[in-house]
């Protein structure tokens, strides 16, 4: 069974640095794009990032583009959500989700990581 | 303000069917497909729906999905109170170059 865990989320001050991660098996995570996606508490969802299977091709949100690096390892079968210029708006519980179908539809997700930005 | 609409809320009794409406623009669900998730309490979201009415292996034939134009629908038959949840719709926007999803909508099963 396809199994997403994300890992790294903390509590830190505006302007810090984060690098989640999320560990992927049940699936040939070379042969898939990835995806982060990100929820506010107590909001709706926010598409983040996306990298292709081979990890050439990479795209952001507006909100995050310049601050935020998607990037990954098929050797680890790991994604990876760098992060810095943190403000309080990246307030949010981050999921990984697989990309079957670049940016169409996401069929499975984590469970997610809390990254809480804060003074 | 998110580029989908969905109405906040929705409610019925068990056994109901209730309808959940996303409505969009030329530029996102008149040009793609939609989906949506479901988001039960405190747990990651499910992929309810993709394509606009294909349902993933293990989503009961209860949940279907419809779409016309710049408008889509799912709807929810013989209501239970395990659907209970948050639903959201998602497309994507060839004007903003982004996945986007709707505001989501909580179901409450009375």
């Amino acid at each position: 069974e396809v199994q997403l865990v994300e890992s790294g989320g903390d509590l830190l001050q505006p302007g810090g640095s984060l690098r989640l991660s999320c560990a992927a098996s049940g699936f040939t995570f070379s042969n898939y794009a990835m995806t982060w996606v990100r929820q506010a508490p107590g909001q709706g969802l926010e598409w983040v990032a996306v990298i292709s299977a081979n990890g050439v091709n990479t795209y952001y949100a507006d909100s995050v583009k310049g601050r935020f690096t998607i990037s990954r390892d098929n050797s680890k079968n790991t994604l990876y959500l760098q992060m810095s210029s943190l403000r309080a708006e990246d307030t949010a519980v981050y999921y990984c989700a697989k990309d079957p179908r670049w940016l169409q539809y996401f069929d499975w997700w984590g469970q997610g990581t809390l990254v809480t930005v804060s003074s | 303000q998110s580029v989908l609409t969905q109405p906040p809320s929705v409610s019925g009794a068990p056994g109901q069917r209730v309808t959940i409406s996303c409505t969009g623009s030329s530029s996102n669900i008149g040009a793609y497909d939609v989906h949506w998730y479901q988001q039960l309490p405190g747990t990651a979201p499910k992929l309810l729906i993709y394509d606009n009415f294909n349902r993933p292996s293990g989503v009961p034939d209860r949940f279907s999905g419809s779409k016309s134009a710049t408008s889509a629908s799912l709807a929810i038959t013989g209501l239970q109170a395990e659907d209970e949840a948050d639903y959201y719709c998602q497309s994507y926007d060839r004007s903003l170059s982004a996945v986007v999803f709707g505001g989501g909508t909580k179901l409450t099963v009375l």
